[in-house]
């Protein structure tokens, strides 16, 4: 099982600064033949299902912000938030979808600091 | 307009069973890869089951042989039929669906299910 790990568990940022979350998978999900990183990102507010951020580790989901932005490769992603709103406070997961099973980090909750 | 709306969860008796039922609107069951995910009480996601386009399906070691995932295309519902549930199959669970095999694009809102004596 490829088992995806963030960093770190919890993270305070002002209104206005940036975010940055970190999900290392133990090993690679680059797909050599097409090559495609098989790596997304939700957001989980109080009481809502997660919601699709960023696919591809880098492909943005329609009508999401673009403030929100994803980059890696490999075994190595980051989710970047240029600029924190308070809407953006949330639960942030990072999920591999190489192979069965599929698997999430174990999220990072995103406060205002 | 898509939308998931997932029914079938309660308080059941470990041992017991149990079948989801998630109802999709706006597009096609058979066309899309679907899962289904679940949260335990203040825990992360977990992966349970997919059911591929093809019908081909897979399952998390936990709920392998115990669980079982089925799709109806004339009712455009895909359903979890779960057995033998344990206290630590207690979570919400979401249907969640996708036309990229593994993602979860589109969620229903969850239904509980709580296994307790």
């Amino acid at each position: 099982d490829i088992v995806m790990t963030q960093s770190p568990d919890s993270l305070a940022v002002s209104l206005g600064e940036r975010a940055t979350i970190s999900c290392k998978s133990s090993q690679s999900v680059l797909y050599s033949s097409n090559p495609r990183n098989y790596l997304a990102w939700y957001q989980q507010k109080p009481g809502q299902p997660p919601k699709l951020l960023i696919y591809w580790a880098s492909t943005r989901e329609s009508g999401v912000p673009d403030r929100f932005s994803g980059s890696g490769s490999g075994t190595d992603f980051t989710l970047t938030v240029s600029s924190l709103q308070a809407e953006d406070v949330a639960v942030y997961y990072c999920q591999q979808y190489y192979s069965t099973p599929y698997t999430f980090g174990q999220g990072t909750k995103l406060e205002i600091k | 307009e898509v939308q998931l709306v997932e029914s079938g969860g309660g308080l059941i008796q470990p041992g017991g069973s149990l079948t989801l039922s998630c109802a999709a609107s706006g597009f096609p069951v058979s066309d899309n890869y679907m899962s289904w995910v679940r949260q335990a009480p203040g825990k992360g996601l977990e992966w349970v089951s997919v059911i591929y386009t093809g019908g081909t399906t897979f399952y998390a070691d936990s709920v392998r042989g115990r669980f079982t995932i089925s799709r109806d295309n004339s009712k455009n519902t895909v359903s979890l039929q779960m057995n033998s549930l344990r206290a630590e199959d207690t979570a919400v669970y979401y249907c969640a669906g996708a036309l990229i095999r593994g993602l979860f694009d589109y969620w229903g809102q969850g239904t509980l299910v709580t296994v307790s004596s």
